[in-house]
């Protein structure tokens, strides 16, 4: 059975201290992987995709890397705008319902 | 707008009565999705149009909510009957392209229902 897992659930971080969030998956046939940012009372918003093992994607303080079991979103210095529940979802076979999201690790970053 | 647009935000239901969820895609998507997301869960599928055709409803719960799209582009979530457990964000998403090909969509900002 398809899985995506991550963790942790909840992560609070000073501002500053940079940490990574886990998203692993249990699929057969992936076909790319998302990081979605999601903001209280808001839709995701899209981040990144990521295709193959050894792929890594850069935005601001944001880097994502994808394994062949896994992804990581590395924040480094984060600021306190950062906090969101931070989404990863992955795309397995073709068709429409073929995308399925984590339940999210919720980030908290301290000022 | 330039980003896809829901209506209403909130909405409190009384059970059994029948509610109307109202998505408009970011303009000249060909691809809508509507999505229903429980507390401290990810979205979950429920139905996927191209266009105005309806290609895929596999993520509807049960025959009590249905979705249309008839010109292509502002799509409707109807919930009839509603009940407790349909409490939830429903979200609407759209692409460019078609279903399958992208996992990059763009999403609305939600409604949240309410049954009580």
């Amino acid at each position: 059975e398809d899985q995506v897992t991550q963790s942790p659930e909840a992560l609070r971080l000073q501002e500053g201290e940079s940490s990574s969030l886990n998203c692993s998956y249990t699929v057969s046939g992936l076909r790319g992987l998302f990081w979605y940012r999601q903001d209280p009372g808001k839709g995701p918003e899209f981040l990144f995709t990521l295709y193959s093992a050894g792929e890594e994607k850069e935005k601001e303080r944001l880097k994502a890397t994808l394994t062949k079991k896994e992804s990581f979103l590395h924040i480094t210095a984060p600021k306190p705008e950062d906090s969101a529940t931070y989404l990863c979802a992955v795309q397995v076979g073709t068709g429409a319902n073929n995308l399925f999201f984590g339940t999210g690790t919720r980030l908290t970053v301290i000022p | 707008g330039a980003g896809v647009s829901q209506s209403p935000r909130y909405k409190v239901a009384k059970r059994g009565q029948d509610v109307a969820l109202r998505c408009d895609p970011i303009s000249g998507h060909v691809s809508l999705f509507w999505y229903q997301q429980a507390l401290g869960q990810g979205p979950e599928f429920l139905t996927y149009f191209q266009n105005e055709a309806q290609l895929d409803k596999s993520g509807l719960p049960s025959d009590r909510f249905f979705a249309e799209r008839p010109e292509g582009s502002v799509s409707t979530l109807k919930i009839q009957r509603t009940q407790q457990e349909d409490s939830a964000v429903y979200l609407c998403a759209s692409s460019l392209g078609v279903a399958g090909n992208t996992g990059e969509l763009f999403f609305g900002e939600g409604s949240r229902l309410t049954v009580l």
